[in-house]
């Protein structure tokens, strides 16, 4: 059974903060890792990462896949307020589906 | 972004009656989900559609069904809905299961009350 873990369930920093948010995983057969992120609806996708070593950025979003050591990081630098939300680690496998971790929930103090 | 609609968005009803959530996409995308998401337990999946008539069971489906009778429709059902149902409910779709094109869109969710 496919499974997603993520650190730290809860976080507070003070804005300006570099914070790093973990995923690891466990998988038959990987397919690719996804990040969202989900402030008062609807996840919104941020990465999906295939193949280890390669960053995928975004302004201050970026995040990196580790598939031999079985995890990701999210990276977000110079926080912002509206950076406060649940991010969500996703993993997809051989089926046509996503197994979800519980999510990182993200409180960025003024 | 992604034509999605959930509905009705928001019902309180009591334990033992029937409630169907719709969702509705304009995207034509092949692939239809339910989620349900409480409090720490994150996003998990209840049933999903690879089709229509095609269906198949997440990891939490006791207790729901869901049918795809067109490619932009996929109903949920509780047929006697207890208070253990209570949550919000997402759907999503994409438009395969490849690499490429792996990535989910979800509506706004549909949060359900069971009294």
């Amino acid at each position: 059974e496919d499974k997603v873990v993520q650190s730290p369930l809860s976080l507070v920093v003070h804005e300006g903060d570099t914070v790093t948010l973990n995923c690891s995983y466990e998988v038959t057969n990987f397919r690719s890792l996804l990040w969202y992120k989900q402030e008062k609806k609807a996840p919104t996708f941020l990465f999906m990462l295939t193949s280890s070593g390669i960053e995928k950025k975004s302004g201050r979003l970026s995040s990196i896949l580790d598939k031999k050591e079985l995890f990701s990081i999210l990276n977000i630098t110079a926080t912002q307020t509206g950076d406060s939300a649940i991010y969500l680690c996703a993993l997809r496998s051989g089926y046509s589906t996503l197994t979800f971790g519980k999510g990182t929930m993200l409180l960025v103090s003024p | 972004d992604a034509g999605i609609t959930q509905s009705p968005r928001h019902k309180v009803t009591e334990t033992g009656t029937p409630v169907t959530l719709r969702c509705h996409q304009t995207e034509n995308h092949r692939y239809m989900y339910w989620y349900r998401q409480d409090p720490g337990h994150g996003l998990r999946l209840i049933h999903y559609s690879y089709g229509v008539k095609d269906t198949d069971k997440g990891e939490v489906s006791d207790g729901y069904s869901v049918s795809r009778s067109k490619t932009e429709d996929f109903l949920l059902t509780l047929e006697s809905a207890t208070s253990s149902q209570t949550s919000v409910y997402f759907c999503a779709i994409s438009e395969g299961a490849g690499q490429s094109t792996g990535e989910l869109f979800f509506g706004e969710g549909s949060r359900l009350t069971v009294l």
